[in-house]
């Protein structure tokens, strides 16, 4: 059974509008989350972190917003470029430490110009 | 440049042969990781190690092993007692045990059981 889910495997969104990705746990254990993105033909880079004293942590056009009672959170990108298509990861840990990170199945962004 | 190598990009075995994914980082990292992804599927850790001459079991080991004689370079070989090898695996590094924020990843290697 997953811990981490990503249940809309691909997303299509205009140039310039917001794109929203989706990342659902089911550990209560979890708290500490990241996203990772991933180009065709490299490996993933990470992307944003947050960890569960926050319910929101903003770097440039990304936010990563938590809600820890839904176990849910969410990647905003605004606004999208083309150059933003790719693919993203959701992992959870319980704690900050390398290697129990639980990640999920990932998410293949569009960004149509 | 800095960076985490894995070679080869593509790899197709036969049935029933051992076949060894390479994996090699001149970051100075001291821990490297071995992941796997399938289709519809996170990333599993197969193996990490922390230090030269020591690593560590992950979630998925059965049936792959690997060795860490050198700092920069940890691979990763799958047996023939693995049961359904066919996958994307991906190997990375961090500064060190202690956090998966910093993660490098290598570009993966896919491998096809023929």
């Amino acid at each position: 059974d997953q811990q981490v889910k990503q249940n809309s495997p691909s997303l299509s969104v205009q140039e310039g509008r917001i794109s929203i990705l989706n990342c659902d746990y089911t550990n209560s254990m979890f708290d500490y989350f990241l996203w990772y993105k991933k180009y065709p033909a490299e490996g993933p880079t990470f992307l944003i972190s947050i960890s569960s004293i926050k319910d929101k942590n903003e770097d440039g056009r990304f936010t990563v917003f938590l809600n820890k009672s839904a176990k849910h959170l969410s990647l905003h990108i605004v606004p999208s470029q083309p150059g933003d298509s790719a693919v993203y990861f959701c992992a959870a840990n319980s704690s900050p430490y390398g290697q129990n990170f639980v990640f999920g199945p990932g998410t293949r962004l569009s960004v149509l110009p | 440049d800095g960076g985490i190598t894995q070679s080869p990009k593509y790899l197709f075995r036969k049935e029933g042969q051992n076949v060894t994914l390479s994996c090699e980082q001149n970051l100075n990292h001291d821990a490297m990781y071995w992941y796997r992804q399938d289709p519809g599927q996170g990333l599993r850790l197969i193996y990490y190690s922390q230090i030269v001459n020591d690593f560590q079991k992950g979630d998925i080991a059965e049936g792959y092993s690997v060795s860490r004689e050198k700092k920069e370079s940890f691979p990763l070989t799958v047996t023939s007692a693995q049961k359904n090898p066919t996958a994307f695996y991906l190997c990375a590094s961090s500064i060190d045990h202690g956090t998966a924020y910093g993660y490098t990843f290598g570009s993966g290697t896919r491998l096809t059981v023929v």
